[in-house]
C-alpha cells in the first residue's frame, strides 16, 4: 500500500538558518502531495501541495518540488523563525483514497 | 463561518464507559474523517464518510463506530472503553480526497 517516510526529529535550529525535512514516499501512479503544518494545541491546517511531477507548491516562505523519479517532496525553507517552530507532516492522496500521512517532524526554532 | 468544530474539548473516562465524540463543519464537504494521534505514531485514520449516510474503515477502526446523519456532522462512538485508546482524536473535512482537508481543534481523551 501508499507509505510516507519523512525524517525523524526532533529537528532544532536557530532563527534565520535554512531548514530541510526530507520526505520521500511509495505509492502506484501519481499521487498528489502535501505538507502540513500543526501548531501547538491545534489541529493540522494545510502549508502546501504540488498535484503533478515537477510541480513546486509554495507558501509562507516554505517550498516543496514534486520529483517523481526520487519519489520525494522535501519542505525546504531559506530561513526559519521561532514561529516556525511546529510539527510537520508529509502526506499523500490518490483520487478516492484518503489521506496517508508520515509519522511528523518536530521542528524547534531557538532565537 | 466557524469550520469544523469538535465537542467536547477534554474527556477522562473509565475502563468499560462508552461516549461519543461530535464533529460538525459548516462548509457543505461531502467528506469528512477521523483520526487519531499518538506520540511516534503520526495520525492515523479510523472511519472517514465521502457523504451523507455513508461510512467507511480507515487503518484503525477496532472499538470505534461512526455515523453520518446529517451531512454536517459525523459522529465517533466508543462503545467501551479501553486505556488504549487514550489518545487525541482529529475530525476532518474536505471537498474530495485530493482536496486540503480542514482539520479541528481536537478532543484530548483520557482513558483510565
Amino acid at each position: 500500500g501508499d507509505s510516507v517516510t519523512q525524517m525523524e526529529g526532533p529537528v532544532t535550529l536557530s532563527e534565520e538558518a535554512f531548514l530541510t525535512i526530507n520526505c520521500t514516499y511509495t505509492a502506484t501512479g501519481y499521487p498528489s502531495l502535501f505538507w502540513y503544518v500543526q501548531y501547538p494545541g491545534e489541529g493540522l491546517q494545510l502549508l502546501l501541495k504540488a498535484t503533478k511531477a515537477d510541480d513546486k507548491g509554495s507558501n509562507k516562505g516554505f517550498e516543496a518540488t514534486y520529483r517523481k523519479e526520487t519519489t520525494s517532496f522535501h519542505l525546504e525553507k531559506g530561513s526559519v523563525q521561532v514561529s516556525d517552530s511546529a510539527v510537520y507532516f508529509c502526506a499523500l492522496s490518490h483520487r478516492n483514497t484518503p489521506l496517508v500521512f508520515g509519522k511528523g517532524t518536530r521542528l524547534s526554532v531557538i532565537a | 463561518n466557524a469550520g469544523v468544530t469538535q465537542t467536547p474539548k477534554f474527556r477522562v473516562l473509565k475502563t468499560g464507559q462508552s461516549m461519543t465524540l461530535l464533529c460538525a463543519q459548516d462548509m457543505n464537504h461531502e467528506y469528512m474523517y477521523w483520526y487519531r494521534q499518538d506520540p511516534g505514531m503520526g495520525l492515523r485514520l479510523i472511519h472517514y464518510s465521502v457523504g451523507e449516510g455513508t461510512t467507511a474503515k480507515g487503518e484503525v477502526p477496532d472499538g470505534y463506530n461512526v455515523s453520518r446523519l446529517k451531512k454536517q456532522n459525523f459522529l465517533l462512538g466508543l462503545e467501551s472503553a479501553a486505556p488504549s485508546q487514550t489518545s487525541v482524536y482529529f475530525c476532518a473535512s474536505s471537498y474530495g480526497t485530493e482536496r486540503e482537508q480542514f482539520f479541528g481543534p481536537g478532543t484530548r481523551l483520557t482513558v483510565l
